[in-house]
């Protein structure tokens, strides 16, 4: 099964509408990464996690990370075309201080203006 | 614009070849790391080197080969290839090795013919 599981795989929403994304692990994490990428494109650094509770916020999007659930989620306030694309979680769960991310599926988020 | 730059952007080759992919990394950044990305088995770590040394491998074949040279940039090798090693293979820096954010190149999108 997948380390890291997201949900949901993919997501339409109206412009103007909030969103949430999950990233569940199966393992300990140990920091948390949350990327953005447009199809076929380098992927775009948001946002990292690294201590239970953590919460970050850019813009309009803020990351949470629940340690003890093993899970991050990332909510996007008032959607905007802008915001489409792929995001991806990925998690450094080899150990404190391993070098190699592991990396969700995806979820693909579609905005209709 | 990540700072990471990635040559060439597209590769067609048939099976069989070797292929060079090019990295160079942010200025200033000491690791560079390697991903594959299909649409099979999602975003997967390579391998990774810092400051001209090999740190921790991943999912990588014995027919695929990297090295990082003195003035940090690297070079991803991949031989006898199949036509299982289409996808976008993305190069990644960062400044340290762990707890740090990677940043992504646009990635080189190899087809194997």
């Amino acid at each position: 099964s997948q380390e890291l599981e997201q949900s949901p795989q993919s997501l339409i929403v109206q412009e103007g509408k909030n969103l949430t994304i999950n990233c569940t692990s199966s393992k300990t994490l140990y920091g948390l990464y949350w990327y953005k990428q447009k199809y076929g494109e380098g992927l775009i650094f948001l946002m990292m996690l690294q201590k239970g509770g953590e919460e970050k916020s850019h813009e309009k999007i803020t990351a949470k990370l629940d340690e003890k659930k093993q899970q991050s989620s990332l909510h996007i306030t008032a959607s905007q075309p802008s915001h489409a694309g792929i995001y991806l979680c990925g998690a450094d769960i080899s150990g404190a201080g391993s070098y190699q991310l592991t990396f969700g599926k995806g979820t693909k988020l579609s905005v209709i203006p | 614009d990540s700072g990471v730059t990635q040559t060439p952007k597209h590769l067609i080759t048939a099976t069989g070849q070797r292929v060079t992919l090019r990295c160079s990394p942010r200025s200033g950044d000491l690791s560079v790391y390697w991903y594959q990305q299909s649409l099979d088995q999602g975003l997967q770590f390579l391998i990774q080197y810092y400051n001209g040394e090999e740190r921790a491998k991943g999912n990588i074949l014995e027919r695929f080969s990297a090295q990082q040279f003195p003035d940090l940039h690297s070079e991803l090798n991949l031989s006898s290839l199949e036509l299982g090693d289409s996808a976008l293979y993305f190069c990644a820096s960062s400044l340290g090795t762990g707890g740090v954010p990677q940043y992504f190149g646009p990635g080189t999108r190899l087809l194997v013919l």
